[in-house]
């Protein structure tokens, strides 16, 4: 089975600065895929950045990194230069590679709320 | 772009009543994916699908039902409502890597 945890419930950061959301998984399979999600208050889901267990650099998307630590088994998403309309939940998922039928099912965490300020 | 429709972002139905929640995709994606979220337990797999008139339970599956006659419809079922089942109830489709979502719909159930 698999397991993710995110521990902060809640963080705030000014704006401009750096945020780090924290994320450690548990999952027995050799191979897997950890996703990070924005929800802003409209509700909706928004993908982020994307890590395979097997890439060999962290991966990074415009503000957004992931500092992927696989022997401690986390997963944390980096946001540099915040703004105000990154304010939003934040989930972190796992999956793993079968990518058929149940192999595709994401597994998630409970959030972190994130509240970003002048 | 990929889109996701839900049929309503805001419903209210009675205790007893049948429910239905209606998923549109637009990218002829094979997997299709019904969540429930609630505070504090994040997003819980309710059903899914990876074809059509296939369909497999999630980890919450009970109370609830799924039918996908064709490829791009997704439908969620609720028997008989109940208070418990008030929820946001978010959709989701996936053809490649990473799962796209619908805007969901809040579901009060009084």
């Amino acid at each position: 089975a698999q397991k993710i945890t995110q521990t902060q419930p809640g963080m705030f950061v000014q704006e401009k600065e750096a945020v780090t959301l924290d994320c450690t998984y548990d999952t027995s399979d050799p191979s897997y895929g950890l996703f990070w999600y924005k929800q802003p208050s409209s509700g909706e889901m928004i993908f982020l950045i994307y890590q395979g267990s097997y890439d060999q650099q962290n991966a990074t998307e415009g503000r957004y990194s992931l500092n992927f630590q696989k022997a401690r088994k986390s997963a944390n998403l980096v946001i540099s230069a915040s703004q105000l309309g990154d304010s939003a939940m934040y989930f972190c998922a796992m999956r793993g590679y079968i990518l058929t039928g149940g192999g595709n099912k994401l597994t998630f965490g409970t959030g972190t709320q994130l509240k970003v300020e002048l | 772009d990929v889109k996701v429709t839900q049929s309503s972002r805001y419903l209210v139905k009675r205790t007893g009543e049948k429910v239905f929640l209606e998923c549109v995709q637009d990218m002829d994606h094979e997997n299709m994916f019904w969540y429930r979220q609630d505070p504090g337990l994040g997003l819980r797999l309710i059903y899914f699908s990876y074809d059509v008139k296939m369909k497999e339970k999630g980890d919450i599956p009970e109370g609830y039902s799924v039918s996908r006659e064709k490829k791009e419809r997704f439908s969620l079922i609720l028997e008989s409502a109940s208070t418990n089942q008030t929820s946001m109830y978010l959709c989701a489709s996936q053809g490649g890597r990473e799962q796209y979502f619908g805007p969901g719909t809040r579901l009060t159930v009084t």
